[in-house]
């Protein structure tokens, strides 16, 4: 299987709550990542946790962190219809990540409904 | 400041030309990344410049060739290129291959004809 796994499709109401959820292959991964892309644009940092945490919360958003599982997910509270784009699960660190180049999933559409 | 800043914005090239992207970041980051993202797809990487000095190159095509000729600008540098070759090119910049974040630029969408 793929070493960052991640669905494809997401679908929430306006003022809902959206969970991403991503698993990963490779136990010696250093760094999670979430960035969010936009229709024609480049890849926004939105948040990252580092491998020995489980939770890590700033503002909207929640990441948290199951490493026995190899599973992170990320919950964004009250989701906007501004918060409708393509979200990358990403980890560095580990044996493909050695040099710190990220190894992404194939990204989750989220699209909010008004 | 946590710009990585890419230039141009769009590239239409035909087969023939040899071109260049050009990418530069301010924050003293030592790692810098060159990505291939093609539509739907996620970012896959192409090179990794780690001080300077080319730590990765995915096996990508001679035809594409990296160069980094200081700790803040890293050149993509393109020739005879095929119209598979059409994506949005990404830079990213790190502190260090072990640092924390990575901050990519805004990309190149580049059209082969």
């Amino acid at each position: 299987g793929e070493d960052v796994e991640q669905s494809l499709f997401l679908s929430v109401r306006e003022g809902d709550s959206s969970v991403i959820n991503c698993t990963y292959t490779d136990s010696s991964s250093t760094y999670l990542y979430w960035y969010k892309q936009e229709p024609g644009a480049g890849l926004q940092l939105l948040t990252y946790i580092f491998s020995n945490m489980d939770m890590k919360q700033d503002q909207r958003l929640t990441v948290l962190l199951n490493k026995k599982d190899k599973h992170l997910s990320l919950r964004i509270a009250d989701t906007q219809t501004g918060d409708s784009a393509i979200y990358f699960c990403a980890e560095s660190g580990g044996r493909r990540g050695s040099q710190g180049n990220l190894i992404f999933g194939k990204g989750t559409k989220l699209s909010v409904k008004p | 400041d946590t710009e990585v800043t890419q230039t141009p914005k769009h590239l239409v090239m035909g087969m023939t030309n040899k071109k260049s992207l050009k990418c530069e970041q301010h924050m003293g980051h030592r790692a810098m990344y060159w990505y291939k993202q093609k539509a739907k797809k996620p970012p896959e990487l192409m090179f990794v410049y780690s001080y300077e000095k080319l730590s990765i190159n995915e096996s990508v095509p001679s035809r594409f060739s990296p160069e980094c000729p200081n700790s803040s600008l890293l050149n993509l540098h393109l020739h005879a290129l095929q119209p598979e070759d059409s994506a949005l090119y990404l830079c990213a910049s790190k502190t260090a291959p072990g640092g924390e974040t990575q901050y990519f630029g805004p990309g190149t969408r580049l059209l082969v004809l």
